[in-house]
């Protein structure tokens, strides 16, 4: 079974600080996505990457960075983060080459900012 | 860019079917796909459809696609309690990334 997991199923931080999200796949895949999720609004997608050291800008890509060392692995960054980053947010991968390009999903972070 | 657009809420009785519509504008959409989530947890595949296809059949789901409209359907027969959850519409766009709607609620009541 292919495994997405992020390393914190709830987070609560300050404002101003800064903030680390991970994820984390194990089925070898290339690319790797950050969304984030919020009431009425479905899912936006931040950032996404299709190798090591690459990534690409999203539709919501401001206020938030990324960073891929290592293939299994994509970190979301909030540099500062503010209150409007209050939010569910949701890594997933998915296959390069796949005939279907279906996308895994991890249960996701509820980050609160206060 | 790509809007995808779903009705936000559906009720239906334990055994009834239910029909969950979306539209999409961007007709080069070679794949589009339906994803559910259930409380607290991440978005899983339910199934999906190719441009070329009008119809795809998977056990008790039916993927409709009218490709003329821009008009996306998931039909769950014989729906379960289970199946309550939220339920994304997402054609593929680009290489590899999806648009998501925002989200049709589906609550069955027994």
């Amino acid at each position: 079974d292919v495994k997405v997991t992020q390393s914190s199923r709830y987070l609560v931080k300050r404002t101003g600080e800064k903030v680390f999200l991970e994820c984390v796949q194990d089925m070898d895949h290339e690319n790797m996505f950050w969304y984030r999720q919020d009431p009425g609004l479905g899912l936006r997608l931040i950032y996404f990457s299709y190798d090591v050291k690459m990534k690409e800008k999203g539709d919501i890509p401001e206020g938030y960075s990324v960073s891929r060392e290592k293939k299994e692995r994509f970190s979301l960054i909030l540099e500062s983060a503010s209150t409007n980053q209050t939010s569910m947010y949701l890594c997933a991968s998915s296959p390069r080459g796949s005939s279907t390009y279906e996308q895994y999903f991890g249960p996701g972070t509820r980050l609160t900012v206060t | 860019g790509e809007d995808v657009e779903q009705s936000l809420f559906l009720s239906v009785r334990e055994g009834d079917s239910s029909v969950i519509n979306c539209t999409y504008t961007d007709s080069s959409s070679t794949y589009l796909y339906w994803y559910k989530q259930e409380p607290g947890a991440g978005l899983q595949l339910l199934t999906y459809i190719f441009s070329n296809m009008d119809m795809k059949q998977d056990q008790r789901l039916t993927v409709l696609l009218n490709k003329k409209d821009k008009h996306l359907s998931l039909r769950i027969a014989d729906t379960q309690t289970g199946d309550s959850a939220i339920y994304f519409c997402a054609p593929r766009r680009g290489y590899s990334t999806l648009t998501f709607g925002k989200g049709t609620m589906l609550l069955v009541s027994p």
